[in-house]
C-alpha cells in the first residue's frame, strides 16, 4: 500500500525559528511536492522535485526551502518562520519523472502555528 | 496557464439526495482531470481521475465524474448521498506531457460537503 508519512502532525514554533518538515515515501517514486493548504486558497503548491537533488520552485517559494538528498526524503525548510507561515503543510509523492496523469499521494499533513 | 474555479464554497444537501460538485478549468492543452478528497484531520485520497478514454470516469464511493470539452467542465456527482461522504472536495488539473515539465498540479479552492440527516 503507498505511503507518504509526514514526521510530524502539529508543531508549534516560535517566529524567527527555523523550521524542518520531513517527509518520507515508500514508493520508489521519483517525483515529490510540498503544498500548503489554506481556507479557502486550496493548495498550493511550494516546491517540487523530479528526483534526488532536483528542485523546481512551485507557485509560493518565498520564504521556503528544500532538500531531497535521498530518494524516498523530500525536507522543507523554513528559514526563519514569521506567522504568516502558519499553515497545513502537505507533502506528496508521484511515480514517474513527467507523468503528469500519474496519481499524486498525499500524506496526513502537518499543522504548523507559528507564534 | 491553467486555473481551476469550484463553484460553491459549501454545498448542503441532505442524505439520499443527490449530490453535485461542480468545477471548470482553464487549460490552453488538453488536461488530465482529479478529484480528491480530504476528510478532517487528514491528507487528500484520489476520488477519480480522466486521463483518457471514456469520457465519464466512475471513482471510489459511488462517486462518477463527467469530462465535458466543450464546456471546460468536470463536475463530480453521486446519486445518494451518506453521512460519511460529508468532507472537503478539490478539483485538480494537470497538463500533458510536455507541456508540463514535472507534472505541476493545480488544484481548486475546494467545496465542503455537508451532509444532513
Amino acid at each position: 500500500d503507498v505511503k507518504v508519512t509526514q514526521s510530524s502532525r502539529y508543531l508549534v514554533k516560535r517566529t524567527g525559528e527555523k523550521v524542518f518538515l520531513e517527509c518520507v515515501q515508500d514508493m520508489d517514486h521519483e517525483n515529490m511536492f510540498w503544498y500548503r493548504q489554506d481556507p479557502g486558497l486550496g493548495l498550493r503548491l511550494i516546491y517540487f522535485s523530479y528526483d534526488v537533488k532536483m528542485k523546481e520552485k512551485g507557485d509560493i517559494p518565498e520564504g521556503y526551502s528544500v532538500s531531497r538528498e535521498k530518494k524516498e526524503r523530500f525536507s522543507l525548510i523554513l528559514e526563519s518562520a514569521s506567522t504568516n507561515q502558519t499553515s497545513m503543510y502537505l507533502c506528496a509523492s508521484r511515480n514517474g519523472a513527467g507523468s503528469s496523469g500519474n496519481t499524486i499521494y498525499f500524506g496526513e499533513g502537518s499543522w504548523l502555528t507559528v507564534v | 496557464a491553467q486555473s481551476v474555479t469550484q463553484l460553491g464554497s459549501h454545498v448542503s444537501v441532505s442524505e439520499g439526495a443527490l449530490v453535485l460538485l461542480r468545477c471548470n478549468y482553464s487549460s490552453s492543452v488538453p488536461p488530465y482531470l482529479f478529484w480528491y478528497v480530504q476528510y478532517p484531520n487528514q491528507g487528500l485520497q484520489l476520488l477519480l481521475k480522466y486521463t483518457t478514454g471514456a469520457t465519464l470516469v466512475k471513482g471510489i464511493n459511488g462517486f462518477e465524474a463527467e469530462f465535458k470539452k466543450s464546456e471546460t467542465s468536470f463536475h463530480l456527482t453521486k446519486p445518494s448521498a451518506h453521512m460519511s461522504d460529508a468532507a472537503e472536495y478539490f478539483c485538480a488539473v494537470s497538463a500533458r506531457g510536455a507541456y508540463n515539465q514535472g507534472g505541476k498540479l493545480i488544484f481548486g479552492q475546494g467545496t465542503e460537503l455537508s451532509v444532513k440527516p
